[in-house]
């Protein structure tokens, strides 16, 4: 167990309202990532953060934005939800000097 | 290009038999890693086995073995003795650039689905 969790499990919006998803971590990992799920598409990164404030995109951030003003929690911010970003989202973490990423249970978002 | 190929987007396999998921690369980084991972139907994401490419030996992990050959740019994931709980999407994935402490993403393939038969 890589201490990760992510709320809400499940959420159901309707287009065009925010959305913020939480990643949050117990045993301070300095990076924290999120992806995005589809079927016939893997695992797609959206960002990433290397630190606190510390932000950078992956390669599905449009529409994304995300946020990391403490260690333990990564947001991930839907500004304006469309239906493309129904999806299972998940949260990963990596500790400094270990290359392996851990990743939490998931989120899936069903956006009508 | 696809930087993670798995071809098998389906395999069976009876129950304890060894089964092989194909999995291939591309990149031109010296230094890389490649993973798999797999995710049963309740859809968790677990991590299974890790080779970096400066490594001398397969990586192996209990019924998981990871058969890595550097020149034709393949990593595929060999199971032993199959069990019914490994039926699951199975994922490849790479880093590229330095690993440890440094700053790194991780591409996915599409992953292949294993069922494994009684």
């Amino acid at each position: 167990d890589a201490g990760i969790t992510q709320s809400p499990r499940h959420k159901v919006t309707e287009t065009g309202t925010p959305v913020t998803l939480r990643c949050h971590q117990t045993e301070n990992h300095r990076y924290m990532y999120w992806y995005r799920q589809d079927p016939g598409h893997g695992l797609r990164l959206i960002h990433y953060s290397y630190g606190v404030k510390d932000t950078d995109k992956g390669e599905v951030s449009d529409g994304y934005s995300v946020s990391r003003s403490k260690t333990e929690d990564f947001l991930l911010t839907l500004e304006s939800a469309t239906s493309s970003q129904t999806s299972v989202y998940f949260c990963a973490i990596r500790g400094q000097g270990d290359d392996i990423q851990y990743f939490g249970a998931g989120t899936r978002l069903s956006v009508l | 290009a696809q930087k993670i190929t798995q071809t098998q987007p389906g395999m069976f396999v009876q129950e304890k038999e060894a089964v092989t998921l194909d999995c291939t690369y591309d990149t031109s980084d010296p230094s890389y890693g490649l993973f798999w991972y797999k995710q049963p139907s309740s859809g968790e994401m677990i991590f299974l086995i890790y080779q970096g490419s400066y490594d001398q030996q397969n990586a192996t992990e209990g019924r998981y073995s990871l058969n890595f050959q550097k020149a034709r740019k393949s990593a595929n994931l060999v199971i032993s003795a199959s069990q019914l709980g490994d039926s699951a999407m199975y994922f490849c994935a790479m880093r590229e650039g330095g690993g440890g402490g440094s700053n790194y993403k991780l591409t996915f393939g599409k992953g292949t689905l294993l069922t494994v038969n009684p």
